[in-house]
Order: structure tokens, then sequence, then C-alpha cells
């Protein structure tokens, strides 16, 4: 079975400031891992996703992760913080088949909630 | 492409009573997801279909629950003799099936049971 940790459950940065959002995954097979944003009463928009290749993946706002084998770790940064960042960010992770095809289903971490103070 | 749509966007309800919402998927995607969210929770999984085929369902879906995708295109989710317990975001995702089967979302239905 597949989880996902999200430590911290509120982040407090000062704009300008480094966001780092942290993200542990438990998986049995190679896992696809995904960062979604969420704002007040709207759906998720994914920011960026991992599936193979290059572990350093870049996705919209200036949002970048690096996927850690090792450490089974997916944390998102960004390098200079903006007010329209705040919202609440979640990591997912989705297992695949031996032919790296995903089976489907999201499991979400219980999310990350990024206030950027002036 | 319109994007992931759901109907209706809040839904307020009394105990004992059924609701039914309504997701029409981003055209031409085969895949369609169903989650639940409460506050200051990830949304959980409840069940997807393929086509019109529902391929797996979570066991938070209880019997109370169901969901149908009859042509393939839109689904519905319906709870019957809703309980306080079932207020939460009900969030529709689709995808197009493909090999990273990257998911869309809808804005939502919020259902408060009172």
């Amino acid at each position: 079975a597949q989880s996902v940790t999200q430590l911290g459950s509120h982040v407090s940065v000062s704009e300008g400031a480094l966001v780092l959002l942290r993200c542990n995954y438990s998986s049995s097979v190679p896992p696809y891992l995904f960062w979604y944003v969420q704002y007040p009463n709207q759906g998720l928009q994914l920011l960026l996703k991992y599936t193979t290749g290059a572990t350093l993946v870049k996705g919209i706002n200036g949002f970048e992760a690096e996927f850690k084998k090792s450490e089974t770790s997916f944390h998102l940064t960004k390098p200079s913080a903006h007010m329209s960042d705040a919202a609440e960010y979640f990591c997912a992770v989705s297992e695949t088949n031996a032919g790296g095809t995903s089976y489907g289903k999201l499991t979400f971490g219980q999310g990350t909630i990024l206030t950027v103070h002036p | 492409d319109t994007g992931v749509s759901q109907d209706p966007r809040h839904k307020i309800t009394k105990r004992g009573q059924n609701v039914t919402f309504r997701c029409d998927p981003i055209s031409e995607h085969n895949r369609l997801y169903w989650y639940r969210q409460t506050l200051g929770q990830g949304p959980e999984f409840l069940t997807y279909f393929q086509n019109e085929a529902q391929l797996e369902k979570s066991r938070l879906l209880s019997d109370r629950f169901s969901a149908e995708r009859p042509k393939g295109s839109f689904s519905t989710l319906e709870i019957q003799r809703t309980e306080q317990g079932d207020s939460a975001m009900y969030l529709c995702a689709s995808s197009p099936g493909v090999l990273q089967n990257i998911q869309y979302f809808g804005a939502g239905t919020r259902l408060s049971v009172l």
C-alpha cells in the first residue's frame, strides 16, 4: 500500500524567502509523484510531476521538486516566495505496474498550508 | 477544452435526504475519478471509471454511495440517506488514461448535511 506524509501542516515564509514543502512517500513499486496546489474554493491544479528520467523536475510558477529514491522524498521548493503563492499544497503518489503505466488512483498527503508574509 | 465541470458547486441538505452530483470530464478523457476531501485533509479516493466501466471502489464508498458513468461521458455520484459525516467536498477528476495518467480536477461540490 502506498502512503504520503507531508511534514508540517502549516508553513509561513516572508515574501522573497525560500519556500520548502516536505513530502515523503511509501510505495512498493516505482511511483509517479505529483504536487498539486489548491486555492480557496477551487479544485486542485497540477504544479509538477515526476514519472521517469531526470529527478529534478520543474513546474509552473517557478516551483521545482527533486525525487530522491534513497530518501523516499519529493520535496517542493521555490527560491523566492510571492504573495500569490499562498495556498494549500498537496503531494500525491500514483503506483505503477511493471510496464510503467499508472494504476490510476492518487494517494494524497494531508496538505500543507503556505502563508506568505509581506 | 473547458476543463472538468461539476454541478452543483454547493449543496445543503437535511440528514436522511438523497443527493446527486454531476461531473462532466474533459472531452475525450476516458478515465474519470471521484474523491472526497474533508476539512484539513487531502482528497481520498472513492472510485474510478474507464469509459463506462467502474474499475475500482474504495472501502470508503459505503452501500449508500453509488456512482455511474452510463455512456462513458459524464458521471453522477449519488448519496442516499445522507448523514452528517458525509459533509465534505466531493472532487471529480478526469485523465486521458495514457501512460502518465495526469488527472485534471474540477472545482468540486461542497456538501453540507444539517
